[in-house]
């Protein structure tokens, strides 16, 4: 089943921080967060394994609570380069194949 | 090194041919995965191959779609009687942890 992810948009300037959720009504053995810029191919991001496990990538970093079938992606001190669409992929019990969100638009303006 | 390749880039067909899709994974990768992204929607799984085990083919939308992969390498994603809802971008990714998946630059395929 899809997860929802919140917001569908967002505009940030440059500098400012976001957060992008992802939740699933079913229970997920991990959630992968991939970046798709325009035009381009998604982008792995990062991988979360374990219920309340973070994860960090340059300033983005990720939290997964397992039991709540949650997790959200933190962007701080947001840079142009952020833009994109963030999506995120959860596991369930069909080994690796994922299921994706239907992604959350990132804008950062100068 | 190469990374995912697809082929064709783009591709125009009319409503009821069949079209071939192909992609080439990262040498060495095991995992090979298919998606399909129509404007506005995530990444819709359509099926999965992993090594010389059974494909997993839950994502597929209908019998029209079926997918090979030959030798472990190389997959070739069919659609027959092509229809006006199946167009789209056809992604391609492979994986050899089964975790990190590297995406292809997809086939846009447009259906008249």
């Amino acid at each position: 089943q899809q997860p929802v992810q919140s917001p569908q948009a967002v505009i940030l300037r440059e500098g400012e921080d976001a957060v992008i959720n992802c939740s699933s009504s079913k229970a997920l053995y991990s959630v992968h967060w991939y970046r798709q810029k325009h035009g381009e191919a998604p982008v792995f991001l990062m991988i979360l394994l374990k219920g309340g496990e973070q994860k960090g990538h340059d300033k983005i970093s990720a939290s997964f609570n397992e039991k709540k079938q949650q997790s959200s992606l933190y962007l701080t001190a947001s840079q142009l380069s952020y833009s994109g669409t963030y999506f995120c992929g959860t596991e369930g019990n069909s080994g690796y194949a994922l299921n994706f969100g239907k992604g959350t638009s990132l804008l950062v303006t100068p | 090194g190469a990374g995912v390749s697809q082929s064709p880039s783009n591709k125009v067909t009319e409503k009821g041919k069949d079209v071939e899709l192909r992609c080439d994974p990262i040498s060495g990768h095991t995992a090979l995965y298919w998606y399909r992204q129509s404007l506005g929607q995530g990444l819709e799984f359509l099926i999965y191959f992993q090594g010389n085990s059974a494909p997993d083919k839950s994502g597929l939308p209908s019998d029209r779609f079926s997918a090979e992969r030959t030798g472990g390498s190389v997959s070739t994603l069919t659609i027959q009687r092509t229809q006006q809802e199946d167009s789209a971008v056809y992604l391609c990714a492979s994986s050899f942890t089964g975790y990190e998946q590297y995406f292809g630059p997809g086939t846009r395929l447009t259906v008249t």
